[in-house]
């Protein structure tokens, strides 16, 4: 049981290139998100999924899209890198998303990506 | 909007020493506050999830506290140990889901052995 996993876990980019980062979990869970991290900053939703084939906007989506063709991967793409998107990359799934319950999120390790 | 904040935002402390981190919030209409745990290079860890009903909750050596009338809530670590040094989050939850956490920037603790 992987629980969260995130590839790749560093990448540096040049200014106006696009990259793919990809989120699974084998947990089955319905719930997934994107978050960054940046220094001095809480981290801060960019989008989330609440089930296979469907996506929303947090609360930093520009610059980004995302993908959940299926239900144990959630993809996030830059399609034109720029020096703001350096930052830390969180992906986390939940089995719910009341929070009226006692489930949390599991989170990934991270992708740290550097545009220069 | 809510806004979470963690003071102080470093902390070190020598091995054995109880000690407490302090999170704060705006908004007091939450639903749970949990505080998650960060190790350098990995994810976030859930340490412990309090919901608004509730007062404290207690996992081992820690116990979490919420005022929700002050918008207050502590993370009493008990005994610490050198591998306890890591970077604690405190994290509010507004009504809507998980859409509408709120994390604070973190306390990073050392424990010197």
């Amino acid at each position: 049981n992987a629980g969260v996993t995130q590839t790749p876990k560093f990448r540096v980019l040049k200014t106006g290139q696009s990259m793919t980062l990809l989120c699974a979990q084998d947990m089955n869970h319905e719930y997934m998100y994107w978050y960054r991290q940046d220094p001095g900053m809480g981290l801060r939703l960019i989008h989330y999924s609440v089930g296979e084939g469907t996506t929303a906007k947090g609360e930093v989506p520009d610059g980004y899209n995302v993908s959940r063709l299926k239900k144990q991967n959630f993809l996030l793409g830059l399609e034109s890198a720029a020096p703001s998107q350096t930052s830390v990359y969180f992906c986390a799934s939940s089995t719910s998303q009341s929070l009226s319950r006692t489930d949390t999120q599991y989170f990934g390790p991270g992708t740290r990506l550097t545009v220069l | 909007k809510q806004e979470v904040t963690q003071i102080p935002a470093a902390l070190s402390v020598p091995e054995g020493e109880n000690l407490v981190l302090n999170c704060s919030f705006t908004d007091s209409a939450i639903y749970n506050l949990q505080w998650f745990r960060q190790d350098p290079g990995k994810g976030l860890t859930s340490l412990l999830l309090i919901q608004s009903s509730q007062r404290e909750q207690t996992s081992g050596r820690l116990n979490a506290s919420l005022d929700k009338s002050s918008g207050r809530s502590t993370l009493y670590i008990a005994a610490s140990q050198p591998g306890d040094s890591a970077t604690y989050l405190c994290a509010v939850g507004n009504s809507g889901g998980y859409q509408k956490v709120t994390f604070g920037t973190g306390t990073k603790l050392q424990v010197i052995p």
